[in-house]
């Protein structure tokens, strides 16, 4: 079945440092792929998301490409601020059945120390 | 618009008791789903409903119900609780088969 593979935390930083978040899936066909962030006691927010392969999705600093050759999509950021500590997600789109819904990776845990 | 939100914030339970949790958007969205949030283990899909009326299992459906009450609402009950039971709640809602949006969450203890 699909499934997502991310790398485990918790990744500590230091503030302006390079962040790379791995993530990799097993899917059928051309899922779509989504990083998701969850702040401290909230709920889980889309960051970012690319539809087919050599997409790049992007937002706040944050950037991932649709990798198809290796079936990954790195969350990466040139330079962390403290305000970006939280749990990331990488998920894709399950079609399966009647209805789409996540697959989500386990979660990787970023703090970033000023 | 508030998005989706969810009842309660937090709730103790002591095994065997039941409760509901409550869930609404009022952003029109045709599916809403549940997930329960396990430390190290990401989010897993409970149940969800693709429309009004509608409601399926997810990976992880034993030990819930639920009901699509109307376009707005979805609750999650949990007739017998056990503490295997214990997590963080959320639900989300989607127009359509790409971007979902999440409630808050509802942090559940069951002793």
């Amino acid at each position: 079945g699909n499934s997502v593979t991310q790398m485990e935390g918790p990744v500590t930083l230091s503030e302006e440092a390079f962040l790379t978040i791995n993530c990799t899936y097993t899917a059928t066909g051309y899922p779509s792929l989504f990083w998701y962030v969850q702040y401290p006691g909230e709920g889980l927010q889309l960051l970012l998301k690319a539809t087919k392969a050599d997409d790049k999705g992007s937002n706040k600093g944050f950037e991932a490409t649709y990798r198809k050759e290796t079936t990954s999509f790195h969350l990466e950021k040139g330079s962390v601020q403290v305000s970006d500590s939280a749990v990331y997600f990488c998920a894709l789109m399950n079609y399966g059945g009647s209805q789409g819904n996540l697959i989500f990776g386990k979660g990787t845990k970023l703090s970033v120390k000023p | 618009n508030a998005g989706v939100t969810q009842t309660p914030k937090f709730q103790v339970l002591k095994t065997g008791q039941s409760m509901t949790l409550q869930c609404a958007q009022d952003m029109n969205h045709n599916s809403m789903y549940w997930y329960r949030q396990d430390p190290g283990m990401g989010l897993r899909l409970i149940y969800y409903s693709a429309s009004e009326g509608t409601t399926d299992k997810g990976e992880v459906p034993n030990g819930y119900n639920v009901s699509r009450l109307n376009k707005r609402e979805f609750s999650l009950r949990l007739e017998s609780a056990a503490p295997s039971q214990t997590s963080v709640y959320f639900c989300a809602s989607t127009p359509g088969q790409e971007t979902q949006y999440f409630g808050p969450g509802t942090r559940l203890l069951v002793l």
